[in-house]
């Protein structure tokens, strides 16, 4: 099973609504997770069973999809989302999207 | 405090062998299945090996298959990755992570709920 990000790469400001897009090469249900990566940090996990938020993550983190499609969107960005975000599903072993960076526009 | 700690990372000239090694504190290891998964600087994650809470079962990304070997030692609370056979592509960050799985009938559930600091893996002559 292969997970594609999109897009790599966005440049957003504070406050603006962010869409990640995370799409799997064929079904997996509900089984996705998202992580944040800040530089030179370990990620943190947000989200899992696609739309379950993580105890203690914000509220403005939600995610959504199944099937082949999923979504993680921050309805209001803040200063320490700029990062990068990943999503993840098991596969044996875990497999990773490429990633997508927000930059600071 | 729950938390993983790897060690063992190093510098390794090309065709030699490392054995990372991660602690676990705050939590028994047996109760959790762990997998482990490295970042080259600057680019993305990538899973290399998971295995299962009794060590019954390990699986590894094609690339490192034949060359990297996952245990554990539960008693110890301890995690380990064998890396032989080491080529400058392994060169990367390696974390350990604790694994949360379920499955309802045909819905399974996989995340990564805590994550160590990593470990520098350094392949070069």
């Amino acid at each position: 099973i292969q997970l594609t990000q999109s897009p790599s790469f966005l440049s957003a400001s504070v406050g603006d609504r962010v869409t990640i897009t995370c799409r799997a090469s064929q079904g997996i249900s509900s089984s996705l997770a998202w992580y944040r990566q800040k530089s030179g940090k370990a990620p943190k996990l947000l989200i899992y069973g696609a739309s379950t938020l993580q105890s203690g993550v914000p509220l403005r983190y939600s995610g959504s999809g199944s099937g082949t499609e999923f979504t993680l969107t921050i309805s209001s960005l803040q200063p320490e989302d700029f990062a990068t975000y990943y999503c993840q599903q098991l596969n044996g072993y875990p497999v990773f999207g490429g990633g997508t960076k927000v930059d600071i526009k | 405090e729950v938390q993983l700690v790897e060690a063992g990372g190093g510098l390794v000239q090309p065709g030699g062998s490392l054995r990372l090694s991660c602690a676990a504190s705050g939590f028994s290891l047996s109760s959790y299945s762990m997998s482990w998964v490295r970042q080259v600087p600057g680019k993305g994650l990538e899973g290399v090996a998971n295995i299962k809470q009794d060590g019954s079962e390990e699986y590894y990304v094609d690339s490192v298959k034949g060359r990297f070997t996952m245990s554990r030692d539960n008693a110890k609370n301890s995690l380990y990755l064998q890396m032989n056979s080491l080529r400058a592509e392994d060169t990367a960050v390696y974390y350990c992570t604790r694994d949360q799985f379920w499955r309802t009938g045909s819905i399974s559930v996989h995340y990564m709920d805590v994550w160590g600091k990593g470990t520098t893996v350094t392949v070069s002559s």
